[in-house]
């Protein structure tokens, strides 16, 4: 069976710090990953979307970079973080053309102080 | 005009009735509909599929879609204070292969 593994689950980091979140799929080959967004009280806003290795859609102009290293690897980045870019992210992944919707991962809070 | 609309709620239901949920979309193209749940700093987890015009049952859920009216919708039967929880449309566009999310209505069920 599939997994996807998210870490770390809480982050506090200081503005002007760097970011780095990790996502990792199991049990599935070239899989479409996902990086959301949700700010609190807020819908899930799409910031980077991937169909295979090194292919990234940014979605939003924004202070994040995302990277896929390997096939089941996506990495989301930042080289200063703002006070805007705390909330809620999440990673997913998705068969070819997301047919049957997403498997997402537990998640990573992020507060930036 | 949002891609996915949703009434924010919250939508308050006694225990044992039927929790009633609604989405519109805009893309006229789109071929797949799903329901999330997601309590509350969880992650969403995937509750319905639909792909037809139709009513598709599974357990206490219903999703109803209707791709003229480009409307899709959750049926809750016999609500459960479990059943507390933001339920999250999603559409898969015609372009495929990324799902546009509505901003979720908030269901509490009261005991």
């Amino acid at each position: 069976s599939q997994t996807i593994h998210q870490w770390p689950a809480t982050l506090v980091q200081p503005v002007g710090s760097p970011l780095s979140l990790e996502c990792t799929v199991e049990g599935t080959s070239n899989p479409n990953l996902y990086w959301y967004r949700q700010a609190a009280g807020r819908g899930l806003q799409l910031l980077f979307y991937s169909v295979g290795i090194g292919q990234i859609s940014s979605e939003v102009p924004q202070n994040l970079s995302a990277s896929r290293p390997q096939d089941r690897q996506f990495i989301l980045s930042s080289k200063k973080l703002l006070l805007s870019d705390s909330g809620f992210y999440l990673c997913a992944w998705s068969v070819h053309r997301a047919n049957y919707g997403y498997t997402f991962g537990s998640g990573t809070r992020l507060t930036v102080v | 005009q949002k891609e996915v609309e949703q009434n924010s709620g919250p939508l308050s239901v006694p225990e044992g009735a039927i929790a009633s949920l609604n989405c519109t979309y805009s893309d006229r193209g789109s071929q797949s509909f799903f329901w999330y749940r997601q309590y509350s700093g969880k992650s969403p987890e995937l509750i319905m599929s639909i792909y037809s015009n139709g009513d598709k049952e599974d357990g206490r859920f219903t999703a109803q879609l209707n791709k003229a009216s480009q409307y899709v919708s959750l049926l809750i039967r016999d609500s459960q204070p479990s059943d507390s929880a933001t339920y999250l449309c999603a559409v898969n566009g015609a372009a495929g292969n990324k799902l546009t999310f509505g901003g979720g209505t908030r269901v509490l069920v009261k005991p």
